[in-house]
């Protein structure tokens, strides 16, 4: 099993430019997740679903839209991408209907916006 | 505004030793606590959760809760340098549905092993 997939590893925007960062998993979780880090700030929830067809603002959920495609994928969407929204964005999955918090991560795209 | 404080190090032990890594949270209503590890350049790991006041141990890793003093520790015996890297406190938001899926992050400490 891949766990949870990521695209692309590696970005680099214009500011005004948008683009779509993309996350499957294939482990039949319900719940997934936006996250990005920032040096020195931690892990900070963007958006997150807790199950397909739901999705709910995290903390910093501003300049930011998703969209839960189906059961195995949740995308992130930049609709006009800013100097403040560099960062390492990480998606996650967990299958918290069985009682199971523990959250996996894919291995993060490396955001740049000039 | 719900935080979690941790020292953000870096902290240096020597092989062999026991490394002591400290989170607080404000949050009351928090059910949930979590220690999860991040090499640099790659995705956090969870390695331990607890949920109740009292010790839980997993092979070299101990967790402990005080809800009382909204204090979770991690505790690392035999530290090895491959314990090197970046552990990530996680507290719930608390026991509403909603909360549940809402996990707080401290900012990380960085935990170096000196061989």
């Amino acid at each position: 099993n891949a766990g949870v997939t990521q695209t692309p590893k590696f970005q680099v925007l214009k500011t005004g430019q948008s683009m779509t960062l993309q996350c499957a998993q294939d482990m039949n979780h319900n719940s997934m997740y936006w996250y990005r880090q920032d040096p020195g700030m931690g892990l900070r929830l963007i958006y997150y679903s807790a199950s397909e067809g739901t999705t709910d603002k995290g903390e910093v959920p501003n300049g930011y839209n998703v969209s839960r495609l189906n059961k195995r994928e949740f995308s992130l969407r930049l609709e006009s991408a800013a100097p403040s929204q560099t960062s390492v964005y990480f998606c996650a999955s967990s299958d918290l209907h069985t009682g199971n918090e523990k959250l996996f991560f894919g291995s993060g795209t490396q955001l740049s916006v000039l | 505004q719900k935080e979690v404080e941790q020292n953000s190090g870096p902290l240096s032990v020597p092989e062999g030793a026991i490394a002591s890594l400290n989170c607080t949270y404000s949050d009351r209503g928090s059910q949930s606590f979590f220690w999860y590890r991040q090499y640099s350049g790659k995705s956090p790991e969870l390695i331990m959760s607890i949920y109740s006041n009292g010790d839980k141990e997993d092979g070299r890793f101990t967790a402990q809760l005080n809800k009382a003093s909204q204090y979770v520790s991690l505790l690392i015996r035999d530290s090895q340098p491959s314990d090197s890297a970046t552990y990530l406190c996680a507290v719930n938001g608390g026991d509403s549905g909603a909360g549940s899926y809402q996990l707080t992050f401290g900012k990380g400490t960085k935990l170096s092993v000196i061989p």
